[in-house]
């Protein structure tokens, strides 16, 4: 089945980087794109921002452009995402996500979830 | 402050009906699809609704939703307690290029 497994918690200080991936299976992975979004404690959804499968292009939010690194290994089939001057704000759950409708100029869809990658920013 | 407004908590009976708004602008939901999501405490967001009205295969068909001019809706009838959980809508904001999501509503199943 189609799964997306994120890798395990993290605890940062402030001002370091995080790393974090999203192993997909179950789908050709070329053929979609993966996004990025993020949840702090009690808050809303927040997208980052995503990668199309087969080109590798990105697109960020621009609150996060300049801190916020989207690659992709293909033949891992592995997405990752990078965010760098981590401070206590950037606290939550961070979740990969693929493109339901595979891979468009914008986004439409998020139709498989992973279980989410909680990252801790604590001094 | 969300670009898309949602009722921060909606609740109803057992076997009742409910719907949840979304409202937005017209360089969002008055331009493109809206998706809807369901989160249980704890889990992962999953995808409720799609391209404003299409339910994924495995979505019971209590759940609909529609969408008109800046607003859509979503619509859970027989409602269950497992069905206590918060509700997102999403959209792509062509003014701002990005995705945004409401604020979420908090389903309350008396």
């Amino acid at each position: 089945q189609v799964q997306l497994v994120q890798s395990g918690a993290e605890v940062k200080k402030p001002g370091a980087s995080v790393k974090v991936s999203c192993k997909a299976s179950g789908y050709t992975f070329t053929a979609y794109a993966v996004h990025w979004v993020r949840q702090a404690p009690g808050q809303r959804l927040e997208w980052m921002g995503w990668i199309q499968g087969d080109t590798g292009k990105t697109k960020y939010s621009q609150k996060f452009q300049g801190r916020v690194t989207v690659t992709r290994h293909t033949s891992a089939r592995t997405v990752y995402m990078q965010l760098s001057s981590l401070r206590s704000e950037d606290t939550a759950v961070y979740y990969c996500a693929r493109e339901g409708s595979g891979q468009h100029p914008v986004p439409y869809y998020m139709d498989v979830w992973g279980e989410g990658t909680t990252v801790t920013v604590s001094s | 402050q969300s670009v898309l407004t949602q009722p921060p908590s909606v609740s109803a009976a057992p076997g009742q009906k409910v719907t949840i708004s979304c409202s937005g602008s017209s360089s969002n939901i008055g331009k493109n699809f809206v998706s809807w999501y369901q989160q249980l405490p704890g889990t992962a967001p999953k995808l409720l609704i799609y391209d404003n009205d299409q339910r994924p295969s495995g979505i019971p068909d209590r759940f609909s939703a529609s969408s008109s001019g800046t607003s859509a809706t979503l619509g859970i009838t027989g409602l269950q307690t497992g069905d206590e959980a918060d509700y997102y809508c999403a959209t792509w904001d062509s003014s701002l290029s990005i995705e945004v999501f409401g604020g979420g509503t908090k389903l309350t199943v008396l």
